[in-house]
């Protein structure tokens, strides 16, 4: 079978940093993702791991093990419009399909 | 990246009723999927449209219930048919791009609500 998973909430206050963390199994992979969704909005892609590693994009950095099944979003010098879940999601190999955990609701706090 | 038009954005609709819901791309993509997420919840793959063959379904959806067209490389149709209040949910076509970066870009999805 095929499972993400990640903390339900996270709390932070602006300017602070944050983790949000993914663990994973599933048969077959491929790359882990992350997208952003606010509420009433459409999810929006965030950075993407295929390989072992860090990732930067601006504010934002993606860390994948894949011996550890494991990854993390970074999120630095927190902004209130960054309250909005967030979902990992792992890229499988059978049907290249994309496969999203249950997402993180992040609360930026003033 | 890519935009992509999905509509209805909102429907209200009778129990034992069909909607098809469409999506267009501005570009030419092979995949196209489609989603379904509740308000709060996770996104849960319908299925995988390819242009030129028929959709391939993940457990727990039929084709019967959620027959998908996929006519060009442009454009998809999601239809919920026989619908039921469960069918009630958000549903989202999404398109991958590049070169198995793992980036998919998404429609702005349709509210489905079924009385």
């Amino acid at each position: 079978g095929q499972s993400l998973e990640q903390p339900s909430e996270v709390t932070a206050v602006e300017g602070a940093i944050v983790q949000i963390n993914c663990t994973y199994q599933t048969s077959g992979f491929y790359g882990l993702s992350w997208y952003q969704q606010h509420d009433g909005g459409a999810p929006t892609f965030l950075s993407y791991n295929g390989l072992d590693g860090l990732e930067e994009t601006g504010r934002f950095s993606s860390f994948l093990s894949r011996s550890d099944s494991y990854g993390y979003l970074l999120l630095q010098e927190l902004q209130m419009k960054d309250s909005a879940s967030y979902f990992c999601a792992v890229r499988v190999t059978g049907g290249f399909k994309t496969i999203f955990g249950a997402g993180t609701r992040l609360f930026v706090k003033a | 990246s890519a935009v992509i038009s999905q509509k209805p954005s909102r429907d209200i609709c009778q129990r034992g009723t069909s909607l098809t819901i469409q999506c267009q791309v501005d570009s030419q993509v092979t995949m196209m999927f489609w989603y379904r997420q509740q308000p709060g919840q996770s996104l849960t793959l319908i299925a995988t449209a390819n242009q030129g063959s028929e959709a391939t379904y993940e457990s727990g959806f039929v084709i019967d219930k959620f027959p998908i067209s996929r006519p060009n490389l442009t454009f998809s149709t999601l239809t919920v048919s026989n619908m039921s209040p469960e069918d009630s949910s958000i549903y989202l076509c999404s398109v991958e791009i590049g070169q198995g970066e793992g980036k998919l870009f998404f429609g702005s999805g349709t509210q489905l609500s079924v009385l």
